[in-house]
């Protein structure tokens, strides 16, 4: 079943601006990992951070969790042309379970 | 170091026929996962294997599928007298153990005519 709820679906900004992505979860977690997918590409990870994490940063990344609201947030700042790609938050709760994917938010950077 | 291999990379099969997608995972990695997606979806988990064990099978049909992760060679992803809901991106990643990052394949295209 699908655990994370990507928001927007769909994204278009300019060059130079910056993009936030939201991502809401229903159970609790361990950590929360945001991945990236270019067309026809596998996934690709972008950052993890645990839920005893507030914010982590990574390059032009910055990702927040908020565990009380169960919902993270991915930012990318000055985005690029190169940033244009399909962005998933992926929840891992405990033990031997695998990694739960949202469905994602496309991300269009304009030249 | 080699990242996560998926052949083929596209599989046309007519109904009926049986696909099997291979999957080796990064060298030092035994834990391999099977996701599926439809075109502009998410992910949908199927399968979870260590070396010789499925952990975890609960996103994967009660029928025609069936997946392994032999002591030796790659993983297998095995799906039974194809139909044409079958057709879909097939992506494999691996991680050295649970929870961790996950490192994905470039995925199968599976194409059912």
């Amino acid at each position: 079943s699908q655990q994370g709820e990507e928001d927007p679906q769909a994204l278009s900004i300019q060059e130079g601006e910056n993009a936030t992505m939201n991502c809401s979860y229903k159970t609790s977690i361990n950590n929360l990992q945001w991945y990236r997918q270019n067309s026809g590409r596998g996934l690709v990870h972008l950052i993890l951070i645990r839920s005893n994490e507030r914010e982590k940063h990574s390059g032009r990344l910055r990702v927040t969790l908020d565990t009380s609201k169960k919902s993270s947030s991915l930012l990318i700042t000055a985005s690029r042309a190169a940033d244009t790609a399909s962005y998933f938050c992926a929840t891992f709760s405990s033990g031997n379970t695998p990694l739960v994917f949202g469905k994602g938010t496309r991300l269009s950077v304009i030249a | 170091n080699a990242g996560v291999m998926q052949n083929p990379r596209h599989l046309v099969r007519r109904r009926g026929q049986e696909a099997r997608l291979r999957c080796s995972p990064m060298k030092g990695h035994s834990h391999v996962y099977w996701y599926r997606q439809l075109p502009e979806e998410g992910l949908k988990f199927m399968v979870y294997l260590q070396k010789e064990n499925i952990i975890d099978e609960s996103g994967m049909p009660k029928e025609r599928f069936s997946a392994e992760f032999p002591k030796e060679g790659p993983s297998i992803l095995r799906i039974q007298q194809v139909v044409r809901g079958d057709s879909a991106a097939y992506f494999c990643a691996s991680s050295p153990g649970p929870g961790g990052t996950l490192h994905f394949g470039n995925g199968t295209r599976l194409t059912v005519t």
